[in-house]
This record gives C-alpha cells, structure tokens and sequence, in this order.
C-alpha cells in the first residue's frame, strides 16, 4: 500500500484564487511528520510547511497553510492568493518516528496557474 | 555558495562511461542524501548518510556507489549504467536531532542524467 497518496495528478487555479492539494497518508507510527515540498521547472525540491502528528494547531506559513485532519489521515496544503510563480509540482512527504530520517514522498500534483 | 550545490547539472553518458555525481551542503548539516526521480514516479531514496556513515542502502543496484568523504561532500559514482537510469538525481542534507520529525531536507538543484 501506498504510505502518500497525492490523487490529483493536475490542478488549474485562477490567480489571485486560493486551491487546496490533497494528501492522504498511511501510518501506524503515533509520531511522524508530513512535509510538502514546491518542485518548480528548474528541479531543485523547494520545503513549505511541516505538521507535526502531536500539533495540535494547523500549521501556517505566510501563504501556505496544512488542513491537517488527523483522523482521516489527511494533510491537504492550502495556498492563498494564488500567484503565478506558484505554478509547480508540489509534493507531500512523510517522515515515520520509527523510519529514522527517511522521508517517504507521494506522486506529487502538478498546479498551474492561470492569468 | 550557498545551501546545497549539485554538479554538474546536465550530463550525458554512455553505458560503457564511469562518472561521478557531486553534492556539497554549506549548511553544517549532519545527514546528506541521494534521490532518484523518474518521469511519472515517486521521488525514490537511495542512500542516507549521518555523520558521515552510510545508514540506509534502498536496494540500489552495484552499479551506483556513494561515498561521503566528510559532513559537507557526497558522492554518487556510476558506472556501467542503463537507460533506464536516466533520471534527475537530487542531493538534500538535514541536521539531524534525537528524536525530532521535524528536520526538513534541503535540497540541491539536481543533476538531469541522460543514459545513452
């Protein structure tokens, strides 16, 4: 089974309009971490926003926000105001308390953004 | 130079060729990392290094070898390489801390391999 499931291989969005891309995790580990991480054309993996599994609040980074809905396994990234420097592959990454350092990444959502 | 460096960015390679990926952190990290990513795959980790020692081999075949000569150099040699092989391998450091999930990977910009 897959442990990051990402379902949405493409998503268009209108600037200036916030979007949210899915991820579902599989764990049986009480502490891990989920990551999503911005992957523009030149390659280099860039990081956004980390969720501890024991955070009781939602993280948020400037425009970036995790809708983090640990019952259902789920750690949506939310982007605000979209811009058109925000059209990239974004990928979602957990890292399992028993799993060391190891980040294991989902499929990745490619979002394009429209003028 | 700044956060993680890859070189060279593009490379082109017979199957018969031996080469070598180089990855440098100035970051002080204590953990480096190499990632395979394939079109339309997930990213894959192949190896992991902390404090220097190589901690994590993901079922890479022989004919990739790394080698971390000190906390800030990585290495990923090739040689004897298939097409298949072809693929953007990415380099990322992270300090690392006891018992802490939440040490992100930086990551370098990529070397884009073409196997010919």
């Amino acid at each position: 089974a897959q442990k990051i499931t990402q379902t949405q291989p493409g998503m268009f969005v209108q600037e200036k309009e916030a979007v949210t891309l899915d991820c579902t995790y599989d764990t049986s580990d009480q502490s891990y971490g989920l990551f999503w991480y911005k992957q523009p054309s030149s390659g280099e993996m860039i990081f956004l926003i980390y969720q501890g599994s024991y955070d009781e609040q939602n993280a948020t980074e400037g425009r970036y926000s995790l809708n983090f809905q640990k019952a259902r396994k789920s750690a949506n990234l939310v982007i605000s105001a979209s811009q058109l420097g925000d059209s990239a592959m974004y990928f979602c990454a957990m890292r399992e308390g028993n799993a060391g350092n190891m980040l294991t990444f989902g499929g990745g959502t490619r979002l394009m953004v429209k003028p | 130079e700044t956060g993680v460096t890859q070189t060279p960015r593009h490379l082109v390679m017979g199957m018969t060729n031996k080469k070598s990926l180089k990855c440098e952190q100035h970051l002080g990290h204590n953990a480096m990392y190499w990632y395979k990513q394939s079109a339309k795959k997930p990213l894959e980790l192949m190896f992991v290094y902390n404090f220097k020692e190589q901690t994590e081999n993901n079922s890479v075949p022989s004919r990739f070898s790394p080698e971390c000569p000190n906390s800030s150099h990585l290495f990923l040699h090739l040689h004897t390489l298939q097409p298949e092989d072809s693929a953007l391998y990415l380099c990322a450091s992270s300090q690392e801390e006891d018992s802490a999930a939440n040490n992100e990977q930086f990551f370098g910009p990529g070397t884009r391999l073409t196997v010919l």
